[in-house]
């Protein structure tokens, strides 16, 4: 079991509608989770961070996390086409402050 | 805006032969990581430094890759020697501090190994 694991996608949306993405851990350990975005040939940078059980808001974005299931995901309402991108996935493991990262799904908004 | 700044952005070099590559951080941010990231995958991270020391380098492959930050500001990657399956993009990134999870990456070094 890899340990993070995310739908590698292609995931495609069309402009205006949700965007689901995904993501389970296996380090039950693990109390921060991060979605990094990533442009198609870009670097990653961080777009969410959620701690708690339940609901984080931001803006379009919500980021879900259920620890119990060892499940996250993260929303995106009103889908643009400059959401087109991979969202990369990124529990810290306990004790050691380390960020793993998943292979990231890749989302794709159609106009 | 304070960024991350990596180079060369580009790399192209023979297999066995020995690569660098350099990283300043952003002003003031003690941590600073090393990825790889292979096309299709999430970055993979090598090395990490809190100021000058090594905190976790369990996934650098020590026979080929070395990795220092002498003053605790910029950062040098070397690999020596080369093989292909060192293609890859190399990403340095840098934090305020441990365990903040909010990582600013460079734009990443690109290495073809031939």
């Amino acid at each position: 079991q890899k340990e993070v694991e995310q739908n590698s996608g292609p995931l495609s949306v069309p402009e205006g509608a949700i965007a689901s993405l995904n993501c389970t851990y296996s380090d039950r350990g693990s109390q921060s989770f991060f979605w990094y975005r990533q442009y198609s040939g870009k670097s990653p940078e961080l777009i969410m961070s959620i701690y708690s059980n339940g609901d984080k808001e931001d803006g379009r974005f919500t980021a879900q996390l259920n620890k119990a299931s060892q499940y996250v995901s993260l929303l995106i309402r009103d889908s643009q086409p400059s959401d087109s991108a991979t969202y990369l996935c990124a529990p810290e493991g306990l004790g050691n402050e380390k960020l793993t990262f998943g292979t990231g799904t890749r989302l794709t908004i159609i106009p | 805006e304070a960024e991350v700044a990596q180079s060369p952005r580009y790399k192209i070099t023979e297999k066995s032969q020995a690569v660098a590559f350099w990283c300043d951080p952003i002003s003031g941010h003690a941590t600073l990581y090393w990825y790889r990231q292979i096309l299709g995958q999430g970055p993979e991270l090598l090395v990490q430094f809190q100021d000058e020391s090594v905190v976790d380098d369990s996934q650098l492959p020590k026979d080929r890759f070395s990795a220092e930050r002498l003053k605790g500001v910029d950062s040098t990657l070397k690999i020596q020697p080369a093989e292909l399956g060192d293609s890859a993009m190399y990403l340095c990134a840098s934090s305020l501090a441990r365990g903040t999870g909010e990582l600013f990456f460079g734009e990443g070094s690109r290495l073809t190994v031939l």
